[in-house]
């Protein structure tokens, strides 16, 4: 069965260093999006991209977040800056179109010290 | 906006005993509607889904059906076993919300299954 890849799957970093946590997507999914999961909380919505674009982004998703797809094939979420309350598991989730099912990543677990 | 109410955990359970765990949410619009599961370390894995009112999800015992009357979507199983020990996601996804549409979850319920 297709798999969504993540890597790293742990990263601890020093407060406002940046970080790039990446994702394989399924080849032919054209859907994608990061969800976080701060330790015991709930799953929260980052950020989507469709056609080499955000299409919509939550209020978590401030300037210190980006998202890209450099070669066609990963899909990125960058934090420039990062501080403690970043510290969460990151889902990189692909979707092959409006109505089908999610695939979602094995998570990067991030740690901010 | 659009969202998803789960009972609190943790809930314990001994081994073969009846499970639900209860979900209720609101939508703009006729939201499909799913339950996550995360195993330990793991993450986030489909367990089942729902598309319209009536239909009743399934996949390994576990059941749920979409109540629009009521706006639910428990999850059961009639007897559980030590390795559905994990955390139950109930989430929804709104097809009028946009071109990638995100799924909005609720806060996970944590299931212990013991001997």
């Amino acid at each position: 069965e297709p798999e969504v890849t993540q890597t790293p799957s742990h990263q601890v970093t020093q407060m406002g260093q940046e970080v790039i946590l990446r994702c394989v997507p399924i080849s032919n999914h054209l859907y994608f999006y990061w969800y976080r999961q701060i330790l015991g909380q709930k799953v929260e919505f980052l950020v989507s991209f469709y056609n080499n674009e955000i299409s919509e982004k939550s209020e978590i998703f401030d300037d210190q977040f980006s998202v890209e797809r450099p070669d066609g094939s990963n899909f990125t979420l960058k934090i420039r800056s990062t501080k403690l309350e970043d510290s969460a598991m990151y889902f990189c989730a692909t979707q092959g179109g409006p109505g089908y099912g999610y695939t979602f990543g094995s998570g990067t677990r991030l740690t901010v010290v | 906006g659009d969202s998803v109410t789960q009972m609190e955990g943790p809930v314990t359970l001994s081994e073969e005993a009846f499970l639900t765990i209860n979900c209720t949410y609101t939508a703009t619009g006729y939201p499909s509607l799913f339950w996550y599961v995360q195993y330990p370390g793991e993450g986030l894995q489909l367990l089942l889904k729902a598309t319209k009112a009536d239909d009743k999800g399934s996949n390994k015992g576990f059941e749920a059906t979409y109540r629009k009357e009521t706006t639910s979507f428990h999850l059961e199983k009639g007897s559980v076993q030590v390795s559905d020990s994990a955390v139950y996601f109930c989430a929804l996804w709104d097809p009028y919300t946009g071109t990638a549409s995100k799924l909005t979850f609720g806060t996970g319920t944590r299931l212990q299954v013991t001997l």
